[in-house]
C-alpha cells in the first residue's frame, strides 16, 4: 500500500495568494482528517469527514480555510487568502473505524510544508 | 487545560538509559490510547497502543491508569535512534487527541 498522499510536499506563496492541498488517504479507510501543526501550538485538528462526509470542522481556524472531500480517494484544503500566520506544517491523516471502542489508529502522510511569505 | 498534557521537555539522557515520559488526559470517557513517534520534519508514526493492563514492546512498555487518568511511556536502554518527540494520544468516540509531544535526544 502506498500509504497516505499528500501534494505538494513544499509549498512557498504569498500573502493573499490561494493555497490548495492535496490528500488521498489509505485505499478502504472511512475517516480522513487534516491536522496543522506548529511549534507553538503542537498538532491541532482542524477537520475530519467520515465517508467523505464533513463530521466535525470546528478546528478550522476562520472562513479563509475550506476542505472538501468529494470522493473516497481525494479531499482537498483550501486556504483563501492565505496570510503570513498560515505557515505551518499541513498533514492529511486516515483511518479505519470498524467501531468506535477498536484501536484502529490513524496513519499520515508525510505533510505539506506551506509557507506564506 | 488542555485535553491531553504532556511534559514537553527535553529529556537529554545517556545511551543506554531507562528514562520515561507521562501523559494526563481530561476526559474520563476516553477509550483508546497510543503513543507516537515523530522524527524531525517527519510524520508522526504510531509506536504503540496502550492497553489496559499494560503492554511491553521490546524495549518499551506502556502503562495506563484511568483512575488517573495518565498514560506513560518506559523506554530501556536507550539508542541514539530513539532520540524523537513522542506524542501521547487520546481518543474519544472518534476524534484523536495529540499532546504537544515529549522531545528525546539520547547522548552519545
Amino acid at each position: 500500500d502506498a500509504g497516505v498522499i499528500q501534494s505538494p510536499r513544499h509549498e512557498v506563496t504569498e500573502m493573499g495568494q490561494e493555497v490548495t492541498l492535496r490528500c488521498k488517504p489509505i485505499s478502504g479507510h472511512d475517516y480522513l482528517f487534516w491536522y496543522r501543526q506548529t511549534m507553538m501550538r503542537g498538532l491541532e485538528l482542524l477537520i475530519y469527514f467520515n465517508n467523505n462526509v464533513p463530521i466535525d470542522d470546528s478546528g478550522m481556524p476562520e472562513d479563509r480555510f475550506s476542505a472538501k472531500m468529494p470522493n473516497a480517494s481525494f479531499s482537498t484544503l483550501k486556504i483563501q487568502p492565505s496570510e503570513p500566520r498560515d505557515s505551518a506544517v499541513y498533514f492529511c491523516a486516515s483511518s479505519l473505524d470498524r467501531a468506535p471502542l477498536t484501536r484502529d489508529t490513524q496513519y499520515f502522510g508525510p505533510g505539506t510544508r506551506l509557507t506564506v511569505l | 487545560r488542555k485535553e491531553v498534557e504532556q511534559d514537553p521537555g527535553p529529556f537529554n539522557v545517556p545511551e543506554g538509559a531507562t528514562v520515561a515520559f507521562n501523559c494526563t488526559y481530561s476526559n474520563s470517557a476516553s477509550q483508546s490510547f497510543f503513543w507516537y513517534r515523530q522524527d524531525c520534519r517527519k510524520e508522526p508514526k504510531l509506536l504503540m497502543s496502550v492497553y489496559s493492563s499494560g503492554n511491553e514492546d521490546g524495549r518499551f512498555t506502556a502503562q495506563l491508569n484511568r483512575a488517573s487518568q495518565y498514560i506513560s511511556l518506559l523506554i530501556r536502554d536507550s539508542k541514539l535512534s530513539d532520540s524523537a518527540t513522542y506524542l501521547c494520544v487520546v481518543r474519544g468516540t472518534y476524534k484523536y487527541i495529540f499532546g504537544t509531544g515529549t522531545r528525546l535526544k539520547v547522548l552519545a
